[in-house]
């Protein structure tokens, strides 16, 4: 158990739909990261909140957003919905020092219909 | 070009042998940290090892352990006494920039191993 909780583990919805994606952080991790795997693009970073502020973005789209709250949970929303936006979207959290890994949480797995 | 490069799609080791996955990696940075993580089939992600620029030993977790070279620059990792729940898709993942606030991972595209009774 890696600490990170993601809900929900999966999530079935249509073309067009809005979701949202929710991550709680291990204890004491300030940072959380988004990440999607997809068969195609592989293991993406997204965005990176820092203490509820925004660190980085990555390879994220403008129909997509995130957003850390005060508690450190973060949230992800998706919206318009395509196909391709099928893909497992991984949060991860890190105390962002020295030699610290990221950890993981299980991932939404994402099916667009 | 790939920042991170895993040339071995798929291995297969026999149960109780060794076995090395290959990474290589790109970066002009000095200041990098070089990850493996194990994805099995259930489809978590696990952080088994992290190997710094500057470190001057190869870094070891159990039956994990990393080859750094970093003049050319690889990290493979070795897996020894390799067991049936080892089976799984590996990934190397590198984090640069840490001077400049990058904490991002960059990963490759993994490599599937597969352990034979």
């Amino acid at each position: 158990d890696s600490g990170v909780t993601q809900t929900p583990k999966h999530l079935i919805t249509a073309t067009g739909q809005r979701v949202t994606l929710r991550c709680s952080p291990r204890s004491g991790d300030l940072s959380v990261y988004w990440y999607q795997q997809s068969l195609d693009q592989g293991l993406q970073f997204l965005i990176h909140y820092y203490n509820g502020e925004e660190r980085a973005k990555g390879n994220i789209l403008e129909r997509f957003s995130a957003q850390q709250f005060p508690d450190l949970h973060s949230e992800l929303n998706l919206s318009s919905l395509e196909l391709g936006d099928s893909a497992l979207y991984f949060c991860a959290s890190s105390v962002d020092t020295g030699n610290q890994p990221q950890h993981f949480g299980d991932g939404t797995r994402l099916s667009i219909l | 070009a790939q920042k991170i490069t895993q040339t071995q799609p798929g291995m297969f080791v026999q149960e109780k042998e060794a076995v090395t996955l290959d990474c290589t990696y790109d970066t002009s940075d000095p200041s990098y940290g070089l990850f493996w993580y194990k994805q099995p089939s259930s489809g978590e992600m696990i952080f088994l090892i992290y190997q710094g620029s500057y470190d001057q030993q190869n870094a070891t977790e159990g039956r994990y352990s990393l080859n750094f070279q970093k003049a050319r620059k690889s990290a493979n990792l070795v897996i020894s006494a390799s067991q049936l729940g080892d089976s799984a898709m590996y990934f190397c993942a590198m984090r640069e920039g840490w001077n400049t606030g990058r904490r991002a991972l960059t990963f490759g595209s993994g490599t599937r191993l597969q352990v034979q009774p």
